[in-house]
């Protein structure tokens, strides 16, 4: 069955660090991949996502992803995070030709000052 | 520009009950999806409504139906609601078809089921 991993479910961080959230799915063939972020309160809204092309995307905030197609793996960084970065993260993965998404259960991100 | 809006924001329901969930989609938009997303879980794919038809499903019972109107809005019906309904309903619009459309969320319905 298709799945999405996020190994990481709570990440504490001081402002300054570097972030690095682990997202692997299994699904055997072409995929569409995508970030999502949840600010508290708010909606779920599109960090960024790869589809073709260059495997190392970027995204809004200063977020980049790199896609590596032999780790089924498509890991979000950055590299000095804010307090205003606190939020859940979703790695989600659409198979190609559908528009469903299969998201990871999310990893939860605070960011201390 | 109006984004997603979802109806209600919460719902309590008994067990056995019927429930409808409504969305409006992004201004523009002509596809819905609707996801349940239960505590501490990421969403989950129910199904998703193009030209008012189903196109895709996912593995949710019968019991789980939606509709699509000629203005692109949707329902959600959910029948003879059980305890693991209880979740965080969520709808999200798009204007294309394609595997790369961006899908723009609503603040979603939270459902409890007592």
């Amino acid at each position: 069955a298709q799945s999405v991993s996020q190994h990481n479910h709570h990440v504490i961080l001081s402002e300054a660090a570097s972030l690095e959230l682990g997202c692997n799915y299994s699904y055997g063939g072409t995929v569409n991949l995508f970030w999502y972020v949840q600010y508290p309160g708010q909606h779920l809204q599109l960090l960024l996502k790869y589809f073709s092309g260059d495997p190392l995307v970027k995204g809004i905030k200063g977020f980049e992803a790199e896609f590596i197609k032999s780790k089924f793996s498509f890991n979000l960084r950055k590299p000095s995070v804010q307090w205003s970065d606190t939020a859940e993260y979703f790695c989600a993965v659409s198979p190609y030709n559908t528009d469903k998404l299969i998201f990871g259960t999310g990893t939860r991100l605070q960011v201390f000052p | 520009d109006a984004g997603v809006t979802q109806s209600p924001t919460h719902l309590i329901k008994t067990r056995g009950q019927q429930v409808t969930l409504r969305c409006s989609p992004k201004s523009g938009h002509d596809t819905v999806s609707w996801y349940q997303q239960a505590l501490g879980q990421g969403p989950q794919f129910i199904f998703q409504y193009y030209e008012e038809e189903e196109r895709q499903r996912g593995n949710f019972p019968d019991r789980f139906s939606g509709h699509q109107f000629p203005n692109y809005s949707s329902e959600l019906n959910v029948n003879a609601l059980l305890l693991g309904d209880s979740a965080l309903y969520l709808c999200a619009s798009s204007w294309a078809t394609g595997p790369a459309t961006e899908a723009f969320f609503g603040q979603g319905t939270r459902l409890t089921v007592v």
